[in-house]
C-alpha cells in the first residue's frame, strides 16, 4: 500500500513570496490533515478535510494561509505571502473515516529567508 | 482543553539498556493516546495507541505503554534500546470531539 505523498520535500523561498505545497493521501482516506511542525515543536493541525469538505480550520492564519482538497482527494496548501515565522516542516496526513489513527507524509521543510 | 506534557526534551540512554519516556496529559474527557516515532528528515509513524481495553498496549518495534488515568500518564517503555531507536518520539492526545494534540516531543539518543 503506497503511503502519503508529498512534494516538494524542501523548499527555500524569501518572504513576501508564495509557495505551495502538495499532498496526495492513501487511496480510500476520506480524512486529510496538513500539520505544521516549528523546529523542536509538537506538529500543530492547520485544517481537517472530510473528503472535500472543511472539518476544522481553526487554527488556520488565513490572511496568508489557504488550502483546498478539489474531488475529495489531493489537497495544496498554500502560502502567500511568507513571513519569516512560517519557516517548518508542514506534513500532511490522512485516515480512513471514523479512525483515530493517522499516516503521515514525510513532510515539506519549508525555509523563508 | 487538551494538553499533553512530555517532561524530558532529551533522553540519552547507551545501547541495550533500559529507556522510559515519560508523558503527562489533561483533558476533561475520555481520551485516546498515541505515541508516535520520527527519524530525521521523515514523517510521523505510529508506534501504539490507547483507545480503550487493557491499560498495556504493546506497539511495534518492541515498545510498549501503560494507561494510568489515576495519575493521568501514557509513559512509553522498552527494555532495551538499539542504535536504530534514536528518533524523536512524540506523545498525543485525542478524544471523541478533538482532534490530534501533539506534546513538544522527547529526542531519544541512544550511546553505542
Amino acid at each position: 500500500e503506497a503511503g502519503v505523498a508529498q512534494s516538494p520535500r524542501y523548499k527555500i523561498i524569501e518572504k513576501r513570496q508564495s509557495v505551495a505545497f502538495w499532498c496526495n493521501p492513501i487511496s480510500g482516506h476520506a480524512t486529510l490533515y496538513w500539520y505544521q511542525q516549528i523546529l523542536g515543536q509538537g506538529p500543530k493541525l492547520l485544517i481537517q478535510f472530510q473528503n472535500n469538505g472543511v472539518v476544522d480550520d481553526s487554527q488556520l492564519p488565513k490572511d496568508r494561509f489557504s488550502a483546498e482538497r478539489l474531488k475529495g482527494v489531493d489537497s495544496t496548501l498554500k502560502i502567500q505571502p511568507a513571513k519569516l515565522e512560517d519557516s517548518a516542516v508542514y506534513l500532511c496526513a490522512s485516515s480512513l473515516y471514523g479512525s483515530y489513527e493517522q499516516y503521515f507524509g514525510p513532510g515539506t521543510r519549508l525555509t523563508v529567508t | 482543553a487538551q494538553s499533553v506534557t512530555q517532561l524530558d526534551s532529551q533522553v540519552p540512554v547507551f545501547e541495550e539498556a533500559p529507556v522510559e519516556l515519560r508523558c503527562n496529559y489533561s483533558s476533561s474527557v475520555s481520551v485516546y493516546l498515541f505515541w508516535y516515532v520520527q527519524y530525521p528528515n521523515q514523517g510521523l509513524q505510529l508506534l501504539l495507541k490507547y483507545l480503550s481495553g487493557s491499560t498495556l498496549v504493546k506497539g511495534i518495534n518492541g515498545f510498549e505503554a501503560e494507561f494510568n488515568k489515576s495519575q493521568t500518564s501514557f509513559h512509553l517503555r522498552k527494555p532495551s534500546v538499539h542504535i536504530s531507536d534514536t528518533a524523536e518520539y512524540f506523545c498525543a492526545v485525542s478524544s471523541p470531539s478533538d482532534n490530534l494534540f501533539f506534546g513538544t516531543g522527547t529526542r531519544l539518543t541512544v550511546i553505542p
